[in-house]
């Protein structure tokens, strides 16, 4: 079965633009998690949807906002891009989320300029 | 705070060596999963360990959980190129999330 996808792959954008990303979890599955990864940072939790609505969130400002369609597909949005923004992002999908096995996608490389 | 700190940070070793690599945190987890990473790709969960003292082997690969469950090690033996990746610990954080570890870096010379 298809795994994880995510489009666009690598984007580059300039500061104080706004960029969305998307994510199509595995087929079946209903939670859809995403990631931050940097060199200095590591991998940082963003925020995981289930059944269209957010259910946990992490330590990103505002301009981090995400949503979640009755497909399970799911978007994220970064507002007022800063160059700090520049990451690989990364969604992953679980069956139900709690305690599930995630599997990721290949991610999205945004570099801002 | 929850905190997964992993050492080595990196590891460059020869083809048929030995090496283990290690996952530690002062909070206890109620479970802890190992992935392996290469550039341009997302992690790939390669086991979850659930039982204190657990040992899992895959392959070359073997896996164990602290009997206190605060920590986790990788051990892998006669090290192959294609071992090559970032391998990173993660463990639950609160109901919904994850939170991961540093990542160790390890390359595998032929």
């Amino acid at each position: 079965k298809a795994g994880v996808t995510q489009t666009p792959r690598y984007l580059i954008k300039t500061r104080g633009q706004q960029v969305t990303l998307s994510c199509s979890p595995i087929s079946g599955h209903r939670s859809v998690s995403w990631y931050q990864q940097t060199p200095g940072q590591g991998l940082q939790f963003l925020f995981e949807y289930f059944s269209e609505t957010q259910r946990n969130k992490g330590n990103f400002p505002g301009r981090f906002s995400g949503r979640q369609f009755s497909n399970s597909r799911s978007e994220m949005n970064v507002s007022t891009l800063e160059l700090g923004d520049s990451a690989l992002y990364l969604c992953a999908s679980s069956r139900a989320g709690t305690r599930d096995e995630q599997y990721f996608g290949p991610g999205t490389r945004l570099t801002v300029t | 705070t929850q905190l997964l700190e992993q050492s080595p940070q990196f590891l460059s070793i020869q083809e048929g060596e030995n090496l283990t690599v290690y996952c530690n945190s002062s909070s206890v987890f109620s479970s802890l999963q190992w992935y392996r990473q290469e550039p341009g790709e997302g992690p790939v969960l390669l086991v979850t360990v659930v039982t204190g003292g657990e040992v899992k082997k895959l392959k070359r690969l073997t896996f164990q959980f602290g009997d206190a469950r605060k920590d986790s090690s990788l051990h892998i033996t006669a090290a192959q190129p294609g071992d090559t990746g970032l391998y990173l610990c993660a463990g639950p954080s609160g109901t919904y999330k994850y939170i991961f570890g540093t990542g160790t870096r390890l390359k595998v010379l032929a």
